[in-house]
C-alpha cells in the first residue's frame, strides 16, 4: 500500500520561492507517473503539473508554468517541486498524487496528506 | 479547458436513500470521468475511474455511468460514512479539471 507524505510548507511573502517534498513508501517511485495537485481554501482543485515515471516528460497548468518545476529522485522515493515567484493566489494546500498508472492515465489514487503554502506579506 | 459541471450543488439525504449524483462536460471526454470522495480536512479519493470503474476497495453500492458527456454516480443505499463532498474529473486532456462538487448532507 503506497504511502505520500509531503512536506515544505510555510508561510512565504510574495516574489520567493519553496520547495515541497513528497516521500513515497510501500512502493517503488519509478512504478508511476505523478503529479501535483492544489487546493485553495474553500476552492475547488486544481491539477498543477506531471511528470513521467523517468522525469523525462513534464506536462504544467498554464497558471504555473514557468514557475514551478516538479521533479523526481526515484532512487530516493522523493517526489518535488520547485516553485518560484509566489503569488498570493498559490496559497493552497498541496497534494502528491499518484498516476494510477506508471503512463499517466490521469486519474489518481492515492493522494498525500497534503502540505499548506501560504503566500502572504 | 474542459469545464466540468456538477449537479446538485448540494443534497439532503437520509440514511438508506439512493441518490444520484450527475456531471456534466463542456466537451466530449469519452469515457474518461473519475470520481472522487473528499471528506473535510482530509485529501480525495478515487472511487470510480473511466466512467464506471470501481477502484478496488470502494464499496459496491456505488456505481458510475455515462460516456461523452454526462455521467452519473449513484450511491443505491446511503451509509453514514457517505456524508461528504463528492468531485468530478476528466482524463481526456491536459489540464486535467475537476468539477466544484456536490455536498452531500444528512437530512
Amino acid at each position: 500500500q503506497a504511502r505520500l507524505v509531503e512536506s515544505g510548507g510555510g508561510v512565504v511573502q510574495p516574489g520567493t520561492s519553496l520547495r515541497l517534498s513528497c516521500v513515497v513508501s510501500g512502493v517503488t517511485l519509478d512504478r508511476f507517473a505523478m503529479h501535483w495537485i492544489r487546493q485553495a481554501p474553500g476552492k475547488g482543485l486544481d491539477w498543477l503539473a506531471q511528470s513521467s515515471v523517468h522525469g523525462d516528460i513534464k506536462f504544467y497548468a498554464d497558471s504555473v508554468k514557468g514557475r514551478f518545476t516538479i521533479s523526481r529522485d526515484n532512487a530516493n522515493n522523493t517526489l518535488y517541486l520547485e516553485m518560484n515567484d509566489l503569488r498570493p493566489e498559490d496559497t493552497a494546500t498541496y497534494y502528491c498524487v499518484s498516476d494510477y498508472d506508471s503512463s499517466g492515465v490521469g486519474w489518481f489514487d492515492p493522494w498525500g496528506q497534503g502540505t499548506v503554502v501560504t503566500v502572504s506579506s | 479547458d474542459i469545464q466540468l459541471t456538477q449537479s446538485p450543488s448540494s443534497l439532503s439525504a437520509s440514511l438508506g436513500d439512493r441518490v444520484t449524483l450527475t456531471c456534466r462536460t463542456s466537451e466530449n471526454v469519452g469515457e474518461y470521468l473519475n470520481w472522487y470522495q473528499q471528506k473535510p480536512g482530509r485529501a480525495p479519493q478515487l472511487l470510480v475511474f473511466k466512467g464506471s470503474a470501481l477502484q478496488s476497495g470502494v464499496p459496491s453500492r456505488f456505481g458510475g455511468s455515462g460516456s461523452g458527456t454526462e455521467f452519473t454516480l449513484i450511491i443505491s443505499s446511503l451509509q453514514l460514512d457517505d456524508f461528504a463532498t463528492y468531485l468530478c474529473q476528466q482524463s481526456y486532456s491536459l489540464p486535467y479539471t475537476f468539477g466544484r462538487g456536490t455536498i452531500l448532507e444528512i437530512k
